[in-house]
């Protein structure tokens, strides 16, 4: 099935440093999502990407897809400690959507105030 | 708008029994999903469904089984639990259709104590 690596799988920051997280596919994507997830709680949808160098942004997120749709970042610029949590990339798999996602493992966001 | 609920919320069971983990959502969405969430292996598919009376299984679906007599309701029943199966579990679901339209949303999740 498909398989997303995601790295790196924790990361430490002093508040107001920023942050990124990378996804990598060996085979090309149709789109990725990202997902949060705060301590103790579920995967939150934040934003899906489409098509190829897309990059958008929410408000200090930063969101790519790389040109040959096999890459994606996440970069928070200037980290909150509400931005604590685990990031997590996410593909379709085979069948479309039908049978849901593949996850990363998910970097998770430690910061020191 | 209730969403997608999940209980129980918390269950500690003994190795060898039956636990059924309950999902319920109000949305009538087609897909309905059950993921495991273990430290250092993510969100990994253990069953999904596309509709009432069809179900399917996903990456890890040994010693688990579901149903989906409903739209609204998909749970998971672990027929013997063992140790193994001590995790988080979460349901989503999602609308059928337009693209776009893949987004999961999750139930609070359920976490499953196996002794």
């Amino acid at each position: 099935g498909q398989q997303v690596m995601q790295i790196p799988q924790y990361q430490h920051v002093q508040e107001g440093e920023d942050f990124t997280t990378y996804c990598n596919s060996s085979t090309t994507l149709s789109n990725i999502q990202w997902y949060k997830q705060r301590p103790g709680g579920h995967p939150v949808f934040l934003i899906q990407l489409v098509k190829s160098g897309e990059v958008k942004k929410q408000k200090r997120l930063t969101f790519q897809f790389g040109e040959a749709k096999k890459n994606s970042s996440l970069h928070i610029t200037a980290t909150q400690t509400t931005d604590v949590g685990t990031y997590f990339c996410a593909a379709l798999n085979s069948g479309g959507g039908a049978d849901g996602l593949t996850f990363g493992k998910g970097t998770h966001l430690i910061i020191q105030p | 708008d209730a969403g997608i609920t999940q209980s129980p919320r918390y269950k500690i069971t003994e190795t060898g029994r039956q636990v059924t983990l309950m999902c319920h959502q109000t949305w009538s969405h087609s897909y309905m999903f059950w993921y495991r969430q273990d430290l250092g292996h993510g969100l990994r598919l253990i069953y999904y469904s596309a509709a009432a009376d069809i179900t399917d299984k996903g990456e890890v679906p040994d010693g688990y089984v579901v149903s989906r007599s409903k739209t609204e309701n998909f749970p998971l029943t672990l027929e013997s639990a063992t140790r193994s199966q001590t995790s988080v579990y979460f349901c989503a679901s999602k609308r059928a259709g337009i693209s776009g339209a893949n987004v999961l949303t999750f139930g609070a999740g359920s976490r499953l104590t196996v002794l």
